[in-house]
Order: structure tokens, then sequence, then C-alpha cells
């Protein structure tokens, strides 16, 4: 069992906001980040450091955190954004590192 | 241009050791703080995390595979190497190699912000 724990699957129709969760004891320590997977492709870090985007990330991705709880709002969420999100973060013993199952967003 | 490329074997058999590289551009393991992971994927499951080598040779492994990983590097090629002994069908997965981001404020620790296109490994007689 992963030590983060992601909803396996959220939906959200197109234009609305959605916020996908990653629970976890180490996250009372540590920063989670958050990646996009699409079908076939490898993943793409979107938040890091909890709440900063990378450039060429939309600002309608956004992240937060509290207490042992990461989260990835999508404001005005896009058929694009279509795709499985990851959180990842340090494991509990700090020197290695997690990643949660996985959140298939689907855009209605 | 950060950009990662794995190659190796497709198919491996049961008992048999993997060996993958990652070829590095646009970046160097010999500049310090950075760092290269493996992450790698079974078909339709979540990412797994692998381990870390850092540009002083420090290495981190997954704890339930450290006895069966060895993570290396060539500076002089600007390569990653992953080997991974004994190996088992339920290995068969989509291996990546990814570079750790160096500049985030706080913890990069985790944070893998260039990725390769991964290789898909099958383990299987």
């Amino acid at each position: 069992s992963s030590e983060l724990t992601q909803d396996p699957a959220v939906s959200v129709a197109l234009g609305q906001t959605v916020r996908i969760t990653c629970q976890g004891d180490s996250l009372r320590y540590y920063s989670a980040s958050w990646y996009q997977q699409k079908p076939g492709q490898a993943p793409v870090l979107v938040i890091f450091d909890e709440h900063n985007r990378p450039s060429g990330i939309p600002d309608r991705f956004s992240g937060s955190s509290s207490g042992n709880t990461a989260s990835l709002t999508v404001t005005g969420a896009q058929a694009e954004d279509e795709a499985d999100y990851y959180c990842n973060s340090r494991g509990s013993s700090g020197d290695h590192v997690v990643f949660g199952g996985g959140t298939k967003l689907t855009v209605l | 241009q950060i950009t990662l490329k794995e190659s190796g074997p497709t198919l491996v058999k049961p008992t048999q050791t993997l060996t993958l590289t990652c070829t590095l551009s646009g970046f160097s393991l010999s500049t310090s703080g950075v760092g290269v992971g493996w992450v790698r994927q079974p078909p339709g499951k979540a990412l797994e995390w692998l381990g870390f080598i850092y540009w002083n040779d420090a290495k981190r492994y997954r704890p339930s595979l450290k006895s069966r990983l060895t993570i290396t590097k060539d500076t002089s090629k600007n390569q990653v190497v992953l080997i991974m002994t004994n190996m088992d069908p339920v290995d068969t997965a989509t291996y990546y190699c990814a570079h750790r981001r160096t500049n985030c404020g706080g913890d990069c620790y985790s944070v893998l912000d260039y990725w390769g296109h991964g290789t898909l490994i099958t383990v299987s007689s």
C-alpha cells in the first residue's frame, strides 16, 4: 500500500473547478509535488513545493496543503486536463520518495 | 534544454539482470546539487520511485528493492545506469529516468521536473 493516498477517480464538468487530494503522514513534514500523465506519455510536473508552478504550466493549476493533506485544484477545467494525476513527496523516513496511487480526472 | 533518454533491452527473462542506461543532455551530473531519479510504472498502475543518484555519488533506493538495485553514473559519458537483479514478471513496467529539480525555494528532494519518454521492459520467458 502507498504511503500517500489519492481518490482513484474524480470528474468535473467542463469549465468548473475540481480539487484532487493526497493524504499521508509525511505531508505534515514534507512538501508535495503533482504530476499530470496522459495516456502513453511521461509524467509532467505541474506543481512543486506545494504551490509553485513550473514555467509553462497554466495558472488554472494551483496547489495547497493543510495538515496531512495536499491538494491540487484545477480552476476552469479544460478538456485537455483529462489525465491521471499523481502526488509525490518524501516518505516517512525522509530519505526516500513515495508516489500516491494516482487520480484519474475525467472532464465531462 | 534538458532531456533524458532511456535505453536498454525490451525483453528480459525471469532471474536475469536488467541494465538500463539514461543518457543526459543539457545538464551534467558533475554539477553540485544535481540528481537523477528512476521511476517505473507497471501497465495500468501507479508510478513507483526506484532511486536517486546525486552529483556527489550519494544514492538512495526504494527500501523494498534495495537489495536488487544499483544505480551508477558515468559523468564522462553523461549517463546514469540502473541495474536490477533477479528480474520477475511483476517487474514488467515502463521505466523512466528523470532530472531532479535543483531550484525549488523549499525542498527539492522529490521533485522531478524533466522526464525521459520511458522504456517498456517486459519480463517473460
